[in-house]
């Protein structure tokens, strides 16, 4: 069966600093990957997507980044954090062409 | 431009009554959509979907209605139960259109279901 994990849980970290998160999906090959934001009060929001190794789109202009360096990995990062980047985050997978996404557990930053 | 709509940030209902969820889109490419329960820390969790060839799905005590004309779906939750307390967000997907840009969500509802 497929599963996702992503890491770290829970992070505070000082506006300024770096950012890494990671995820990895277990399970599957070639999935669509996805990193999402969920913002007090605003729903859910697509940051990134990928279709393949290398492959980034990006949804909205923002301070973060992300790679997929291996098929099953995908990570988030950041160089400098601002205040507004505190939310939680959400990896994703779908198999391709089907529209149901498979969410991590979660992480959730809190910028100081 | 907010493409997915769930206008009622929030609902209340009795243990044992229908709790009706309620979302709005605007895009018309949408073909697909789904409803997400989410616990607080913890990733959203599939609850049930609609094709746009249909206008009913129904999974146990959950049933999804889609009126395309209306651009417009709801959840049905038969009866309540205290379990069911969480948010829930709606979204959606175009599917014929390859899907790889993920799912559209709405800012989701929370339900909560009094004893």
């Amino acid at each position: 069966s497929q599963t996702i994990h992503q890491w770290p849980a829970t992070l505070v970290q000082p506006v300024g600093s770096p950012l890494s998160l990671e995820c990895t999906v277990e399970g599957t090959s070639n999935p669509n990957l996805y990193w999402y934001r969920q913002a007090a009060g605003r729903g859910l929001q697509l940051l990134f997507y990928s279709v393949g190794i290398g492959q980034i789109s990006s949804e909205v202009p923002q301070n973060l980044s992300a790679s997929r360096p291996q098929d099953r990995q995908f990570i988030l990062s950041s160089k400098k954090l601002l205040l507004s980047d505190s939310g939680f985050y959400l990896c994703a997978w779908s198999v391709r062409g089907v529209g149901e996404l498979f969410f991590g557990e979660g992480s959730r930053l809190t910028v100081l | 431009d907010q493409q997915v709509k769930q206008n009622s940030p929030s609902l209340s209902v009795q243990e044992g009554r229908i709790s009706i969820l309620n979302c709005d889109y605007t895009n018309s490419m949408f073909d697909y959509f789904l409803w997400y329960k989410k616990y607080p820390a913890e990733g959203p969790t599939f609850l049930i979907s609609i094709s746009s060839i249909k206008d009913k799905n129904e999974d146990g005590r959950f049933t999804v209605f889609l009126n395309k004309s209306a651009k417009h779906l709801s959840l049905h939750i038969v009866p309540s139960q205290p379990g069911d307390s969480a948010v829930y967000f709606c979204a959606a997907s175009s599917v014929s259109g390859g899907g790889a840009d993920g799912l559209t969500f709405g800012k989701g509802t929370h339900l909560i279901i009094q004893p």
